[in-house]
Formats: C-alpha cells, structure tokens, sequence
C-alpha cells in the first residue's frame, strides 16, 4: 500500500533560517509527489508538484528516489511561511491521492 | 464566491443519526473529491465523482455513501453514526478526473457525534 511518512508534527524556526520539511513515501514505481499547503483561516491548497520542478514562494523540493523522499526546502525562512504543510503521494494505479500527517511550521523572530 | 463551497459549516448529532454534508465544486470543474480529516489524521481519500459517475474508491465506510448531481454538486451521506466518525470533512474538486490534476479545496464540513 502506498504510504506518506511526514515525520515532524511541528517544526520551528527562527526567521531567516533555513527550512527542511521531511516527506517520505512508500512506493517502489514511479510516483507524483505534491506539497499541499494551509495558511491560517485559509483552505489547503496546491503548493508544489514535483513534475513541475518549479520553485514557488521561495520553496522547492526535490524528489529523490533512493531514499524515496520529497523534503520541501526553503533557504531562508519568512514569518508568512507559517502553515501546515501536507506531503502527497500520487502512483496512478491507486488513482487517488494519499496524504501525509502533516507538519506544522512556525517561523519566529 | 466561485470556489468550492461546503454546507454545513459545523453539524452536531447524536450517535446512531443520519447526516448529509453538501459540496460545490468550482465552475467548470467536474470531478468532486471527498475527504476525511480525523484527528492527528491526515487526509483520509473517501471516494471521487467525475462528470455523475464514481471514479475511485478510497477508505469509504460501507455506513457513508454518496452521490454526484447532474449539476455536479456532490453529497456525502453518513448513516449510523458512531463517535469515531467526529472529524472533518473536506471536499475538493478539480477540472478532470486525475487525482493529480490540481484539487481545490473548500472550508470543510466539521462534523461532531455525541
């Protein structure tokens, strides 16, 4: 079964500082991977997708099939990057998305 | 508003109860998605419509059903309702009937069983 691994249920930084939110995934074929977002009394929506290999509001993530990971990156840390983070898995045989737990980022000065 | 819309915004019910949560998807959009949200749960895939007719089956108990409009609205329809079934209840909706096509979510439904 495919499965999405987000390890950290919060994950705090200084503003400024660098971000690493962890996604891992199980599946052995070729997957599509998303980043899903939710910013405070606001909907989930659409972050990144792994196709697009675009950076968007400073994020990227790259998908690494060795380790069979999606860690979304950003180098500098800004307080609007607050939010819920959501990692999703795609393998086109399930025909649905599978989500991760989620990780909560908090950026403080 | 011509996002994703979902009503109600909170249902309180009793156990044993009968509830249907309503969702429309964008304009133009054709497949409906539903999701379960329980707590320190991630989003649980319940089932997809596409254009009236079912596409994919997730984890949908056989207790909840639901059901495609011809005008594309979906709802979602929970019987025998038991504590566990307290959670939230997205809906999203995308232009076509990939998964990976980008899904627009709305508010969510919140759903409590005592």
């Amino acid at each position: 079964a495919q499965r999405v691994t987000q390890p950290e249920k919060l994950l705090s930084v200084f503003k400024g500082a660098p971000v690493e939110l962890k996604c891992n995934y199980s599946y052995s074929g070729s997957p599509e991977l998303f980043w899903y977002v939710q910013y405070s009394r606001q909907r989930l929506q659409l972050l990144l997708r792994h196709i697009s290999r675009e950076s968007i509001k400073g994020f990227t993530a790259d998908l690494n099939k060795g380790e069979t990971s999606f860690h979304l990156k950003k180098p500098f840390a800004q307080e609007e990057d607050s939010a819920m983070y959501y990692c999703a898995l795609n393998t086109g045989t399930a025909s649905k998305l599978t989500f991760g737990t989620g990780t909560r980022l908090q950026v403080t000065l | 508003d011509s996002g994703v819309t979902q009503t109600p915004k909170h249902l309180i019910t009793a156990t044993g109860q009968r509830v249907t949560l309503r969702c429309s998807p964008r304009s133009g959009d054709l497949s409906v998605y539903w999701y379960q949200q329980s707590l320190d749960q991630g989003l649980q895939f319940l089932i997809q419509y596409y254009n009236g007719e079912e596409r994919a089956k997730g984890n949908i108990l056989e207790r909840f059903s639901a059901q495609q409009f011809p005008d594309l609205h979906s709802e979602l329809n929970l019987s025998s309702l038991e504590l566990g079934d307290s959670a939230l209840y997205f809906c999203a909706s995308s232009a076509g009937p990939q998964p990976t096509n980008e899904q627009f979510f709305g508010p969510g439904t919140r759903l409590t069983v005592l």
